[in-house]
Protein backbone atom coordinates (compact mmCIF):
# COMPACT_ATOMS: atom_id res chain seq x y z
CA UNK A 1 0.00 0.00 0.00
CA UNK A 2 1.27 3.42 -0.90
CA UNK A 3 2.51 5.04 2.32
CA UNK A 4 2.45 8.64 1.44
CA UNK A 5 -0.11 9.83 -1.14
CA UNK A 6 0.04 13.05 -3.40
CA UNK A 7 -3.66 13.13 -5.32
CA UNK A 8 -2.52 16.44 -7.25
CA UNK A 9 -0.05 15.51 -10.06
CA UNK A 10 -0.22 19.48 -11.03
CA UNK A 11 -1.55 22.68 -10.00
CA UNK A 12 -1.95 26.02 -11.35
CA UNK A 13 -2.76 28.73 -9.01
CA UNK A 14 -2.75 32.97 -9.53
CA UNK A 15 -0.06 34.59 -7.91
CA UNK A 16 -1.20 36.52 -4.32
CA UNK A 17 -3.76 33.54 -3.60
CA UNK A 18 -3.45 30.85 -1.43
CA UNK A 19 -2.69 27.23 -1.96
CA UNK A 20 -3.08 23.95 -0.72
CA UNK A 21 -1.52 21.05 -1.24
CA UNK A 22 -3.14 17.41 -0.45
CA UNK A 23 -0.92 15.23 1.46
CA UNK A 24 -2.35 11.63 3.23
CA UNK A 25 -0.35 8.99 4.62
CA UNK A 26 -0.58 5.46 5.90
CA UNK A 27 1.26 4.08 9.16
CA UNK A 28 0.03 2.03 12.24
CA UNK A 29 2.96 3.59 14.35
CA UNK A 30 1.98 5.83 17.08
CA UNK A 31 5.14 8.28 16.75
CA UNK A 32 6.20 9.53 13.03
CA UNK A 33 7.14 13.01 11.17
CA UNK A 34 6.09 14.31 8.09
CA UNK A 35 8.20 16.90 6.08
CA UNK A 36 7.75 19.10 3.13
CA UNK A 37 10.30 19.57 0.48
CA UNK A 38 10.00 21.87 -2.10
CA UNK A 39 12.12 20.90 -5.57
CA UNK A 40 12.79 24.13 -7.87
CA UNK A 41 13.81 23.33 -11.78
CA UNK A 42 17.05 23.91 -10.65
CA UNK A 43 16.85 20.60 -8.93
CA UNK A 44 18.23 21.05 -5.28
CA UNK A 45 15.67 19.50 -2.59
CA UNK A 46 14.83 22.26 0.10
CA UNK A 47 13.24 21.42 3.58
CA UNK A 48 10.20 23.75 4.58
CA UNK A 49 8.29 22.44 7.25
CA UNK A 50 7.89 19.13 10.11
CA UNK A 51 5.13 17.99 11.91
CA UNK A 52 5.23 15.70 14.08
CA UNK A 53 2.72 12.71 15.34
CA UNK A 54 2.91 14.27 19.00
CA UNK A 55 2.65 17.64 18.01
CA UNK A 56 -0.68 19.45 19.33
CA UNK A 57 -0.40 22.29 17.07
CA UNK A 58 -0.31 22.77 13.33
CA UNK A 59 3.32 23.97 12.60
CA UNK A 60 4.11 27.02 10.34
CA UNK A 61 6.87 28.65 9.05
CA UNK A 62 6.63 32.17 7.17
CA UNK A 63 4.43 31.22 4.68
CA UNK A 64 4.10 27.47 5.01
CA UNK A 65 1.81 26.10 7.32
CA UNK A 66 0.90 22.63 7.67
CA UNK A 67 -2.89 21.33 8.03
CA UNK A 68 -2.50 18.29 9.55
CA UNK A 69 -5.64 16.13 10.97
CA UNK A 70 -4.64 13.17 12.19
CA UNK A 71 -7.62 11.21 12.36
CA UNK A 72 -8.00 11.36 8.87
CA UNK A 73 -4.46 11.13 8.15
CA UNK A 74 -3.65 13.96 6.26
CA UNK A 75 -1.03 16.85 6.31
CA UNK A 76 -1.84 19.74 3.97
CA UNK A 77 0.63 22.07 2.85
CA UNK A 78 -0.52 25.49 2.94
CA UNK A 79 1.27 28.38 0.76
CA UNK A 80 -0.51 31.52 1.76
CA UNK A 81 -0.12 34.72 -0.51
CA UNK A 82 1.43 32.44 -3.20
CA UNK A 83 4.96 33.98 -5.33
CA UNK A 84 6.23 33.41 -8.86
CA UNK A 85 9.26 31.56 -6.74
CA UNK A 86 7.00 29.15 -6.18
CA UNK A 87 6.58 27.46 -8.91
CA UNK A 88 8.49 23.91 -8.34
CA UNK A 89 7.80 20.20 -7.18
CA UNK A 90 6.50 19.73 -3.49
CA UNK A 91 7.31 16.19 -1.95
CA UNK A 92 5.66 15.19 1.18
CA UNK A 93 7.23 12.60 3.10
CA UNK A 94 6.93 10.55 6.20
CA UNK A 95 9.60 9.04 8.88
CA UNK A 96 7.73 5.93 10.97
CA UNK A 97 9.08 5.52 14.40
CA UNK A 98 12.64 5.56 15.41
CA UNK A 99 14.00 4.88 11.85
CA UNK A 100 15.51 8.07 10.14
CA UNK A 101 14.52 6.83 6.38
CA UNK A 102 11.98 8.66 4.27
CA UNK A 103 9.56 7.78 2.16
CA UNK A 104 8.21 10.10 -0.03
CA UNK A 105 5.08 11.18 -2.25
CA UNK A 106 5.31 11.08 -6.05
CA UNK A 107 4.80 14.92 -5.73
CA UNK A 108 2.48 18.04 -7.08
CA UNK A 109 3.99 20.54 -9.48
CA UNK A 110 2.78 23.45 -8.59
CA UNK A 111 2.77 26.44 -11.14
CA UNK A 112 2.20 30.24 -10.04
CA UNK A 113 0.62 32.43 -13.21
CA UNK A 114 1.34 36.00 -12.91
CA UNK B 1 30.28 26.26 3.44
CA UNK B 2 28.85 23.45 4.92
CA UNK B 3 26.78 20.36 3.29
CA UNK B 4 26.73 17.91 0.53
CA UNK B 5 28.85 17.23 -2.20
CA UNK B 6 28.25 14.80 -4.94
CA UNK B 7 30.23 13.98 -8.01
CA UNK B 8 30.45 13.84 -10.97
CA UNK B 9 27.39 16.40 -11.58
CA UNK B 10 26.10 14.16 -14.54
CA UNK B 11 27.68 10.83 -16.48
CA UNK B 12 26.33 8.96 -19.37
CA UNK B 13 27.46 5.13 -19.06
CA UNK B 14 27.66 2.24 -21.21
CA UNK B 15 25.65 -0.85 -19.94
CA UNK B 16 27.76 -2.90 -18.04
CA UNK B 17 30.16 -0.74 -16.77
CA UNK B 18 31.24 -0.05 -12.79
CA UNK B 19 30.69 3.24 -11.59
CA UNK B 20 30.97 4.86 -8.05
CA UNK B 21 28.90 7.84 -7.52
CA UNK B 22 30.39 9.83 -4.46
CA UNK B 23 29.13 11.77 -1.76
CA UNK B 24 30.91 14.15 0.91
CA UNK B 25 29.05 15.48 3.65
CA UNK B 26 31.12 17.88 6.38
CA UNK B 27 28.18 18.66 9.35
CA UNK B 28 29.44 15.51 10.65
CA UNK B 29 25.90 13.72 10.37
CA UNK B 30 25.41 10.50 11.70
CA UNK B 31 22.73 9.22 9.19
CA UNK B 32 23.01 9.10 5.35
CA UNK B 33 21.14 8.20 2.53
CA UNK B 34 21.02 7.58 -1.23
CA UNK B 35 17.65 8.00 -3.10
CA UNK B 36 16.86 7.69 -6.93
CA UNK B 37 14.50 10.42 -8.26
CA UNK B 38 12.21 8.81 -11.38
CA UNK B 39 9.88 10.68 -13.05
CA UNK B 40 5.91 10.31 -11.59
CA UNK B 41 7.51 8.20 -9.09
CA UNK B 42 9.20 10.78 -6.51
CA UNK B 43 12.47 9.78 -4.48
CA UNK B 44 12.69 6.25 -3.58
CA UNK B 45 15.20 4.90 -0.87
CA UNK B 46 18.31 2.65 -2.22
CA UNK B 47 20.25 2.55 0.68
CA UNK B 48 20.96 4.16 3.94
CA UNK B 49 23.67 4.19 6.73
CA UNK B 50 22.53 5.36 10.40
CA UNK B 51 26.29 5.48 11.43
CA UNK B 52 29.83 4.89 10.16
CA UNK B 53 30.24 0.92 9.71
CA UNK B 54 27.04 0.15 8.87
CA UNK B 55 24.60 0.00 6.22
CA UNK B 56 20.73 -1.16 5.64
CA UNK B 57 18.90 -1.37 2.45
CA UNK B 58 15.86 0.61 1.35
CA UNK B 59 13.23 -0.02 -1.26
CA UNK B 60 15.29 -0.43 -4.22
CA UNK B 61 18.62 -1.87 -3.75
CA UNK B 62 19.17 -4.31 -6.17
CA UNK B 63 21.68 -3.61 -8.65
CA UNK B 64 23.49 -0.95 -6.08
CA UNK B 65 25.86 -1.03 -3.06
CA UNK B 66 27.04 0.83 -0.61
CA UNK B 67 29.95 1.01 2.32
CA UNK B 68 30.66 3.50 5.27
CA UNK B 69 34.22 3.52 5.98
CA UNK B 70 33.79 7.33 7.57
CA UNK B 71 31.13 9.06 9.03
CA UNK B 72 32.09 11.68 6.00
CA UNK B 73 31.51 9.47 3.03
CA UNK B 74 29.23 7.96 1.39
CA UNK B 75 29.62 5.84 -2.03
CA UNK B 76 27.20 4.63 -3.83
CA UNK B 77 28.12 2.06 -6.55
CA UNK B 78 26.39 0.47 -9.57
CA UNK B 79 28.17 -2.81 -10.09
CA UNK B 80 27.47 -3.70 -13.58
CA UNK B 81 24.89 -0.41 -14.93
CA UNK B 82 22.00 -1.18 -16.79
CA UNK B 83 19.28 1.02 -18.83
CA UNK B 84 16.85 1.07 -15.84
CA UNK B 85 19.32 2.73 -13.71
CA UNK B 86 19.08 5.90 -15.71
CA UNK B 87 17.91 8.37 -13.15
CA UNK B 88 19.01 11.55 -10.87
CA UNK B 89 20.63 10.27 -7.60
CA UNK B 90 20.26 12.46 -4.45
CA UNK B 91 22.66 11.87 -1.64
CA UNK B 92 21.18 13.00 1.95
CA UNK B 93 22.42 13.24 5.63
CA UNK B 94 20.50 13.66 8.82
CA UNK B 95 21.38 14.25 12.61
CA UNK B 96 20.92 10.67 13.93
CA UNK B 97 18.99 11.88 17.41
CA UNK B 98 17.66 9.16 19.94
CA UNK B 99 14.04 11.34 20.03
CA UNK B 100 13.55 10.92 15.95
CA UNK B 101 12.34 14.48 16.28
CA UNK B 102 12.94 17.28 13.76
CA UNK B 103 15.73 15.37 11.97
CA UNK B 104 15.00 17.12 8.49
CA UNK B 105 17.26 15.13 5.68
CA UNK B 106 19.48 17.91 4.12
CA UNK B 107 20.35 17.12 0.33
CA UNK B 108 23.50 17.11 -2.08
CA UNK B 109 22.50 18.89 -5.64
CA UNK B 110 22.09 15.23 -7.19
CA UNK B 111 24.00 13.10 -9.93
CA UNK B 112 22.37 12.52 -13.22
CA UNK B 113 23.12 9.48 -14.85
CA UNK B 114 22.18 7.93 -17.98
CA UNK B 115 22.90 4.22 -18.74
CA UNK B 116 22.84 3.62 -22.45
Amino acid sequence: AQKITQTQPGMFVQEKEAVTLDCTYDTSDQSYGLFWYKQPSSGEMIFLIYQGSYDEQNATEGRYSLNFQKARKSANLVISASQLGDSAMYFCAMREGRAQKLVFGQGTRLTINP
Amino acid sequence: IAGITQAPTSQILAAGRRMTLRCTQDMRHNAMYWYRQDLGLGLRLIHYSNTAGTTGKGEVPDGYSVSRANTDDFPLTLASAVPSQTSVYFCASSEFRASGRNNEQFFGPGTRLTVL
